[in-house]
């Protein structure tokens, strides 16, 4: 399996453009996850669905930020207009309900966003 | 106050030392106590987990938690140049659905 597949892996923008975020979850996972990372605050969950839904977007910082999941095997994170605080590593994630009490969460690459 | 703390770092280490690397929590629902390692410019990793209270080994690394005191800690053993990283905690209520990471312990190992 090629794993997470995040796109694109950098992307370098001026404040008040629209950036999109790309993310392929694993074949046969059913939660996607969107995290934040950045030096001051660390990893930060942004949202996260299970089958398609979005379950939780409590972390989402403001309006700013979209987040959809059109099918299993793809999902976007929208920033619009981006500022340069959104300037963060952005990683999705993807895991499965198993049978276990615990299902690990498998990172993709990250997205490096700079927004200047 | 954050629910899972951390602290940040760096910690630098000669080779063969034993490191320990530690959280607190505050939310008394976390069931499992996930510890991921994240190498540089890399996704996060999954490297071990424990449920409740009590330890776990894995080869050099042990995992340790008292939900007592709502500490966590992971220990490493003969550490390797290999093992820099940061070493993220990431306790959960269940399930594995929502993780909640502290901001992660740089671990540097020298030769």
């Amino acid at each position: 399996d090629a794993g997470v597949i995040q796109s694109p892996r950098h992307e370098v923008t001026e404040m008040g453009q629209e950036v999109t975020l790309r993310c392929k979850p694993i074949s046969g996972h059913d939660y996607l996850f969107w995290y934040r990372q950045t030096m001051m605050r660390g990893l930060e969950l942004l949202i996260y669905f299970n089958n398609n839904v979005p379950i939780d977007d409590s972390g989402m910082p403001e309006d700013r930020f979209s987040a959809k999941m059109p099918n299993a095997s793809f999902s976007t994170l929208k920033i619009q207009p981006s500022e340069p605080r959104d300037s963060a590593v952005y990683f999705c994630a993807s895991s499965s309900t198993g049978t276990g009490k615990y299902n690990e969460q498998f990172f993709g690459p990250g997205t490096r966003l700079t927004v200047l | 106050q954050k629910e899972v703390e951390q602290d940040p770092g760096p910690l630098s280490v000669p080779e063969g030392a034993i490191v320990s690397l530690n959280c607190t929590y505050s939310n008394s629902a976390f069931q499992y106590f996930m510890w991921y390692r994240q190498y540089s410019r890399k996704g996060p990793e999954l490297l071990m987990y424990t449920y409740s209270s009590g330890n776990k080994e894995d080869g050099r690394f042990t995992a340790q938690v008292d939900k007592s005191s709502k500490y966590i800690s992971l220990f490493i053993r003969d550490s390797q140049p290999s093992d820099s990283a940061t070493y993220l905690c990431a306790p959960s209520t269940g399930g594995g659905n929502k993780l909640t990471f502290g901001t992660g312990t740089q671990l540097k190992v020298e030769l």
